[in-house]
């Protein structure tokens, strides 16, 4: 099993959709999560930091599932700018350091 | 500011020449990192510098040599590079390199990157 998993997509939605992403992970030992987004030949941005009792920041809310090992990002009211690809950022390599998915590709159409 | 500057951003060289980027964060953070990204792949992991010491290094060739004059800047040196070395180069920061839930001491602030191509 791969240290962290996404659906790489891509999801192709029109606006005003509300579309969700799930990462897995399978370092039970993890203990910091995030969704980070990454414009085309730009760099990633952080999106949210997720937290065990969920949060919700705008249209955008991030829950985690530390029991089955996964994250979940759910976008409402999709808008055109929400085009990207979104990273799911998780903490548990041999040395603790950060290791990202591969990255879901949204693109949201008029 | 908030903000981790690197330059240049593009880069061409030969395979012989002898380059550098440098990245710069003033955010006083006190961990800063190295990642290559190619195209349509997630950034990975080069090297991490925790309070100017090398704290990881992802077994990278040694073709790349980086270095922590001081705790607000990080450079890369690059040697006798191969064309598949050609990547975004991201330089990273966050206020530490502590990898709990909790702090937020790990969130990462990107720099821009600098695109390099090896003839």
């Amino acid at each position: 099993r791969k240290e962290v998993e996404q659906d790489p997509g891509p999801f192709n939605v029109p606006e005003g959709a509300t579309v969700a992403f799930n990462c897995t992970y399978s370092n039970s030992a993890s203990q910091s999560f995030f969704w980070y987004r990454q414009d085309c030949r730009k760099e990633p941005k952080l999106l949210m930091s997720v937290y065990s009792s969920g949060n919700e920041d705008g249209r955008f809310t991030a829950q985690l599932n530390r029991a089955s090992q996964y994250i979940s990002l759910l976008i409402r009211d999709s808008k055109l700018s929400d085009s990207a690809t979104y990273l799911c950022v998780v903490n548990g390599g041999s040395q603790g350091n950060l290791i990202f998915g591969k990255g879901t590709k949204l693109s949201v159409k008029p | 500011d908030t903000e981790v500057t690197q330059t240049p951003k593009h880069l061409v060289m030969g395979m012989t020449n002898k380059k550098s980027l440098k990245c710069e964060q003033h955010m006083g953070h006190r961990a800063m990192y190295w990642y290559k990204q190619k195209a349509k792949k997630p950034p990975e992991l080069m090297f991490v510098y925790s309070y100017e010491k090398l704290s990881i290094n992802e077994s990278v060739p040694s073709r790349f040599s980086p270095e922590c004059p001081n705790s607000s800047l990080l450079n890369l040196h690059l040697h006798a590079l191969q064309p598949e070395d050609s990547a975004l180069y991201l330089c990273a920061s966050s206020p530490d390199q502590i990898w709990d839930g909790h702090s937020g001491a790990n969130v990462l602030t990107f720099g821009a990157g600098s695109r390099l191509t090896v003839l």
